[in-house]
């Protein structure tokens, strides 16, 4: 069974549609929980960044971090074309400088949003 | 503030041969990690550099190894390369005021291994 597990789609959504990304994890050492966004042919690129439990918001888009669950999901309002990449959830342990750059990701879903 | 970049960014080799793939780190980063991304997969991390010695590494074998730089530049060296090898190497810098698990990616070296 892998650390963190994400539905790797692909995830069709008409423009203006509320998204829904999810990732669940088995390590409960895991504090510090991100989501990047890939586009074709790129590096990924950080999104949210969020410590513990609780929400985060970023204009269109909203961390949530379920640590009861091990679940953690993004959502994205009103999305836009634009938005249409492949998502990624990772986690680390830590922020010490030791391993702290040893993330553990997902294996990332394909979110197309569609005129 | 100049972000990573990474080189080159495509390359095709052939098995048993060897790649080194270099990686200019984002301004004030002090830290460099390497994953591996095979294709329709998440990264996998591959090792970290902090001071230019290695101090983390995950589950791949000797033959690749690392080197930091003074300047935090690195370089990834993968030898005796297999076909499994195909993947994009991405490298990411870290650390400074950014805080140290937060990562900045280049766009990555696309190696094929024929």
């Amino acid at each position: 069974q892998k650390e963190v597990e994400q539905d790797p789609g692909p995830l069709s959504v008409p423009e203006g549609a509320i998204v829904s990304l999810n990732c669940t994890y088995s390590n409960s050492a895991f504090q510090y929980f991100m989501w990047y966004r890939q586009y074709s042919r790129k590096g990924p690129e950080l999104l949210m960044y969020t410590y513990s439990s609780g929400n985060k918001e970023d204009g269109r888009f909203t961390a949530q971090v379920d640590k009861s669950s091990k679940y953690i999901s993004l959502f994205i309002r009103d999305s836009q074309p634009s938005d249409s990449a492949t998502y990624l959830c990772a986690m680390s342990p830590t922020s010490n400088t030791g391993t702290a750059s040893k993330l553990t990701f997902g294996t990332g879903t394909r979110l197309q949003v569609t005129l | 503030e100049t972000g990573v970049t990474q080189s080159p960014t495509h390359l095709i080799k052939t098995r048993g041969q060897q790649v080194t793939l270099r990686c200019s780190s984002q301004s004030g980063h002090n830290t460099v990690s390497w994953y591996q991304q095979a294709l329709g997969q998440g990264p996998q991390f591959i090792f970290q550099y902090y001071r230019e010695e290695e101090n983390g590494r995950g589950n791949f074998p000797p033959r690749f190894s690392g080197l930091q730089f003074p300047n935090y530049s690195s370089e990834l060296n993968v030898n005796a390369l297999e076909l499994d090898d195909s993947a994009l190497y991405l490298c990411a810098s870290s650390g400074g005021t950014s805080g140290a698990n937060v990562l900045t990616f280049g766009a990555g070296s696309r190696l094929t291994v024929l």
